[in-house]
C-alpha cells in the first residue's frame, strides 16, 4: 500500500526566504506526482504535476523536482511572501492496476510566511 | 470556466437522515473523484469513475453510494448518515490519469 509522508509538518519563515517541502513515497511505481496548496477552509489548488518520466517542473517562483528512484520529492520556493502562506500538500498516482486515478495524499505541511 | 462545482457548500443532518452531494464538471473529462477529508487522516478517496457509465470503490466507500448521472455530473448519497462522517467532501476530475482539478468542498456536520 502507498504511502505518502510529508516533512515537516509546519513552517514557520520570515518573508523573502526561500524554502524547500519534502515528500516521500514507499512505493516508487507511480505514474504521477502533483503538489497542491489548500487555504484555510477552501479547496485544493494544483500547483504543478509532474510524470513519472520528469525530473522537475517550474512554475513562477515555485520548483518541484522528483527522484522516482528513491521515492522523493521537493517543492522549492523562491523568496517566499505572506500570501504564499497554506498548507501544502503532495499527492502521487499509482502506475497501474485497479488504482487506475488514485491519489493518495501526504499529511500536508502548514506553512507560515510572516512579514 | 467554472471547473468543478460542488453543492451545497454547507450541510448539518441529524443521524439517520440521508443527503446527496452534487458535482459538476464543465472541462470534458472523463474521470471523476469523490474524497473526504478529516484531521489527522489527510484526504482519502471514496469512490472514483474512470469514465461515465463506470464506478469503483475508492478507498473508505462504506456507507456511501455514487451515481455518475452523465459525463458532467457525480453525485455522492448518505443513505442513513452517521456521526462517522462528519467531514470535509471534496470532487475532483480529471482526464484519465492526469492533473486532477478540485472543487470547493461540502463541509458536513452529522449530529
Amino acid at each position: 500500500k502507498q504511502e505518502v509522508t510529508q516533512i515537516p509538518a509546519a513552517l514557520s519563515v520570515p518573508e523573502g526566504e526561500n524554502l524547500v517541502l519534502n515528500c516521500s513515497f514507499t512505493d516508487s511505481a507511480i505514474y504521477n506526482l502533483q503538489w497542491f496548496r489548500q487555504d484555510p477552509g477552501k479547496g485544493l489548488t494544483s500547483l504543478l504535476l509532474i510524470q513519472s518520466s520528469q525530473r522537475e517542473q517550474t512554475s513562477g517562483r515555485l520548483n518541484a523536482s522528483l527522484d522516482k528512484s528513491s521515492g522523493r520529492s521537493t517543492l522549492y520556493i523562491a523568496a517566499s511572501q505572506p500570501g504564499d502562506s497554506a498548507t501544502y500538500l503532495c499527492a502521487v498516482k499509482d502506475g497501474g492496476g485497479t488504482s487506475y486515478g488514485k491519489l493518495t495524499f501526504g499529511q500536508g505541511t502548514i506553512l507560515t510566511v510572516h512579514p | 470556466n467554472a471547473g468543478v462545482t460542488q453543492t451545497p457548500k454547507f450541510q448539518v443532518l441529524k443521524t439517520g437522515q440521508s443527503m446527496t452531494l452534487q458535482c459538476a464538471q464543465d472541462m470534458n473529462h472523463n474521470s471523476m473523484y469523490w474524497y473526504r477529508q478529516d484531521p489527522g487522516m489527510g484526504l482519502r478517496l471514496i469512490y472514483y469513475s474512470a469514465s461515465e457509465g463506470t464506478t469503483d470503490k475508492g478507498e473508505v466507500p462504506n456507507g456511501y453510494n455514487v451515481s455518475r448521472l452523465n459525463k458532467r455530473e457525480f453525485s455522492l448519497r448518505l443513505e442513513s448518515a452517521a456521526p462517522s462522517q462528519t467531514s470535509v467532501y471534496f470532487c475532483a476530475s480529471s482526464e484519465a490519469r492526469y492533473e486532477q482539478f478540485f472543487g470547493p468542498g461540502t463541509r458536513l456536520t452529522v449530529l
